[in-house]
């Protein structure tokens, strides 16, 4: 079956420290997304893409970076994490260019910043 | 900020009662859908409505739009303890940024 896959699930890291998650689809969905969920916010956009080689800022983008090689994948970089980053992270991809449609989301990635 | 705000934060009831859910939007839009989140897990689309249909239906679920108003609301009705979750609405914009925006959630506990 077709699915979307966050890894690590859970992550501890350092203040400063790189970290990357990972995404990887296997819908062919042209759009993805990346978000993080936060008590009292709901989920925020971080990152989004609509095809390879495209990528977008969302609203809370700064020390975020996200690069799109090829239709599966999208990975989330934190340059130098921040405790401000602890959060979860939840990965959503949905079909068609520019589709409004429903969004396919991963189980979220856990990060911890100390 | 967010463009959806959903009312309540937090709602109990007992099984087999109605559960209603309500959720403010700012500006225009395409669709607003739903989504439902159980504990910590992902989230679950439930169902769409797009901005020309004023109600829409499926299974036990009733979801209607008053886009003059810009509000959604979602009723659960002869609810299960299995229902028990996090549901959150969120909105297509009708120009711009095709991403959907989400609200805070409401958190749903059905007493068996």
């Amino acid at each position: 079956d077709a699915e979307i896959t966050q890894s690590p699930r859970h992550k501890i890291t350092e203040t400063g420290r790189q970290v990357t998650l990972a995404c990887h689809q296997t819908w062919n969905h042209n759009n993805m997304f990346w978000y993080r969920q936060d008590l009292g916010h709901g989920l925020r956009l971080i990152h989004y893409s609509y095809g390879v080689q495209d990528t977008n800022k969302g609203e809370v983008s700064d020390g975020y970076s996200v690069s799109r090689s090829n239709t599966e994948d999208l990975p989330l970089t934190l340059e130098s994490a921040a405790s401000s980053q602890t959060s979860v992270y939840f990965c959503a991809s949905r079909s068609g260019r520019g589709d409004t449609g429903e969004l396919f989301f991963g189980e979220g990635s856990r990060l911890t910043v100390l | 900020s967010q463009q959806g705000e959903e009312d309540p934060q937090a709602l109990s009831i007992q099984e087999g009662e109605n559960a209603t859910m309500n959720c403010s939007y700012k500006t225009s839009i395409n669709n607003l859908q739903w989504y439902r989140q159980n504990s910590g897990r992902g989230l679950v689309h439930l169902i769409l409505i797009r901005s020309n249909e004023r109600e829409k239906h499926s299974g036990r679920l009733r979801v209607t739009l008053d886009t003059s108003k810009k509000s959604s609301s979602l009723l659960i009705t002869a609810s299960r303890a299995a229902d028990t979750a996090s549901y959150f609405c969120a909105t297509a914009p009708d120009t711009g940024r095709r991403a959907l925006t989400f609200g805070s959630g409401t958190r749903l506990q059905v007493q068996p």
